[in-house]
This record gives structure tokens, C-alpha cells and sequence, in this order.
């Protein structure tokens, strides 16, 4: 149990566009969500905590404008990238929160290029 | 801040060798976890060290969180192919239940 899906595995969208990514937590309901970015042999950086019903709580750094977080439902969280610019190339992993504090589980990541 | 730093940031070693990876912090955490991420995938929860001193052993993998709460090992014994990948420990931050932040990495390679 504890599969986190994401979608699409990867994306490449010109400048200026929009991209929608999905994370879905397929055998469970998550109340929490996390979005986090990784850079090439980098480690990941959390970018904003998602809490289904409630707005999304964004770390120091993320524009909360640029990065539109929804989460709907226990089920499904969404990060739209808007106005995509070759900078916001990267590798976006979303994770949900289970139950106790400790239990987070990761989605396979979405590798977005923009061009 | 509460930053967690990996040693070594890479290693490159043979089959049947044994290796450690060290993640540090000034800060005291409640817990520490290790993943293992592979090339395009999300990262694998392999443990969760809660208590000071604490040792999990999973396989040929042995974890130890230590007493102070403010590091953590991971030893391989024997390391195959089949371990290569990222390395990450993580920890909660101070005040939140599950904001996690990770450690800088240990990129692992076996080979032959």
C-alpha cells in the first residue's frame, strides 16, 4: 500500500505556456501534500505544503503566483506552473502524508523542460 | 536554519566492498529518515530512526541514529549493483509535524 502517482511523467512546454501536473495518492487519503523541486545531482527542496480544502503554505523563495497549488480532494493535489520559462526546467516530486508524522510517501516525479 | 550535511557528496566503489554515508546537523531532530532515489524516480523511504542511539538494521543496510539526535549513519555491508543510487537523509522541521528537510546527498555507484 501507499502509492503515489504522478502525471505526467514528463513535459516539455515553450515559454509562456502553463503546465498542469497531478499527484494522486491512489490506495490512501492524504490530508497532506508536499511539492518539492530537484535540480540535476541536487537534493530536494521543499516548495509548498498542500492541504486538502486550505490554501497551500508556501516556503520562503516560492512565488505562490507563479506556482498554483490545488488540492481538491484527499485524494488529488495539482501544481500548475504558469507562465513557464526555461529557468522552471526541472524535476517536481510531489509526496503524501498517511497518517503519523513520519509516514510521507513520494511520487515518481514529473520532469518538466520548457523551451 | 536546520541543515543537514552528507559525507561523501559521491561514491564510486566495487562490488563486495563495505561503505558508510554520514549525515549531520548542528540541530537536534526529532527523527531522521534515509531514501534511496534512483535516476527519475521519486525517492524510497528505506527507514525512520526515531530515538537517540537507536539501530535498524534492513538487510545488509544498517542505520544508527546518535545520541544526541543530531547525526545519523547508514553502513552498507557488501554493497551490490543493485544499491547504486542517491542517498538522502531527512528530518523534520523544528515546529512542524512533517516538513521535511533533506540532507545534500550521497550519490552512490557499485560496480563489478
Amino acid at each position: 500500500g501507499a502509492v503515489v502517482s504522478q502525471h505526467p511523467s514528463w513535459v516539455i512546454c515553450k515559454s509562456g505556456t502553463s503546465v498542469k501536473i497531478e499527484c494522486r495518492s491512489l490506495d490512501f487519503q492524504a490530508t497532506t501534500m508536499f511539492w518539492y523541486r530537484q535540480f540535476p545531482k541536487q537534493s530536494l527542496m521543499l516548495m509548498a505544503t498542500s492541504n486538502e480544502g486550505s490554501k497551500a503554505t508556501y516556503e520562503q523563495g516560492v512565488e505562490k503566483d507563479k506556482f498554483l497549488i490545488n488540492h481538491a480532494s484527499l485524494t488529488l493535489s495539482t501544481l500548475t506552473v504558469t507562465s513557464a520559462h526555461p529557468e522552471d526546467s526541472s524535476f517536481y516530486i510531489c509526496s503524501a502524508r498517511r497518517g503519523g508524522p513520519y509516514e510521507q510517501y513520494f511520487g515518481p516525479g514529473t520532469r518538466l523542460t520548457v523551451t | 536554519t536546520q541543515l543537514l550535511e552528507q559525507s561523501p557528496q559521491f561514491l564510486s566503489i566495487q562490488e563486495g566492498e563495505n561503505l558508510t554515508v554520514y549525515c549531520n546537523s548542528s540541530s537536534v531532530f526529532s527523527s531522521l529518515q534515509w531514501y534511496r532515489q534512483e535516476p527519475g524516480e521519486g525517492p524510497v523511504l528505506l527507514v525512520t530512526v526515531v530515538t537517540g542511539g537507536e539501530v535498524k538494521k534492513l538487510k545488509r543496510l544498517t542505520f544508527q541514529f546518535g545520541d544526541a539526535r543530531k547525526d545519523s549513519s547508514l553502513h552498507i555491508t557488501a554493497a551490490q549493483p543493485g544499491d547504486t543510487g542517491l542517498y538522502l537523509c531527512a528530518g523534520p522541521l523544528t515546529g512542524t509535524a512533517s516538513k521535511l528537510t533533506f540532507g545534500t546527498g550521497t550519490r552512490l555507484q557499485v560496480t563489478l
